[in-house]
């Protein structure tokens, strides 16, 4: 009864440094997202996929990248990081992309860039 | 372009009573849905209740109920009999059929606060 799992739950960075959060889902979805939550505000895109090998932005897609290699996995790698990208990102899923879909989300990763 | 809005940043509620919590959207797409996700201390988002924009009934979800009113725009969510375990983070989210991946949009937020 897994769902949407991501690690690692909590990460620290110095400025400039990389690193790959990791997003699994086990629910055959196709249609896996990632968004990033700053303090106090809702949720936005920054990368979507509509399944294996296919990938597009979404509305804050700057400083980072994502791979979908399989239908299970989603993982966002982030490049060079800044402070800016101090946030708690958050990988769902739903099966397909009607507006009927609900979007299940993981637990979140928290992320402090110093 | 989508928009959500959430008007009240904080709310408090007696244990035991009934609490609205209002959300505005505008859209432009014929077909959509309307999402409620409670987001606990603890940080995951947990979904509520869904509503589809041609759904002639509003939806109900246990103590959960959406309050839909096409015209006005308007998808209020209904905590019947509050619990102290509802006490929580509560986003509006929509989601149409013209942007990205069918992404969800959400609003900014609510925080209940439940008094014992």
């Amino acid at each position: 009864n897994a769902g949407v799992t991501q690690t690692p739950k909590f990460r620290i960075l110095k400025i400039g440094q990389s690193m790959t959060l990791q997003c699994t889902q086990d629910m055959n979805h196709n249609y896996m997202y990632w968004y990033r939550q700053d303090p106090g505000m809702g949720l936005k895109l920054i990368y979507y996929s509509v399944g294996a090998g296919i990938t597009d932005k979404g509305e804050v897609p700057n400083g980072y990248n994502v791979s979908r290699s399989t239908t299970e996995d989603f993982p966002l790698r982030l490049e060079l990081a800044a402070p800016s990208q101090t946030s708690v990102y958050f990988c769902a899923s739903s099966y397909q992309g009607f507006s009927t879909d609900t979007q299940y989300f993981g637990p979140g990763t928290r992320l402090t860039v110093l | 372009a989508q928009k959500i809005t959430q008007t009240q940043p904080g709310m408090f509620v007696q244990e035991k009573e009934a609490v609205t919590l209002d959300c505005t959207y505008d859209t432009s797409d014929p077909s959509y849905g309307l999402f409620w996700y409670k987001q606990p201390s603890s940080g995951e988002m947990i979904f509520l209740i869904y509503q589809g924009s041609y759904d002639q009934q509003n939806a109900t979800e246990g103590r959960y109920s959406l309050n839909f009113q096409k015209a006005r725009k308007s998808a209020n969510l209904v905590i019947s009999a509050s619990q102290l375990g509802d006490s929580a983070m509560y986003f509006c989210a929509m989601r149409g059929l013209n942007n990205a991946g069918n992404m969800l949009t959400f609003g900014g937020g609510t925080r209940l606060m439940v008094k014992p």
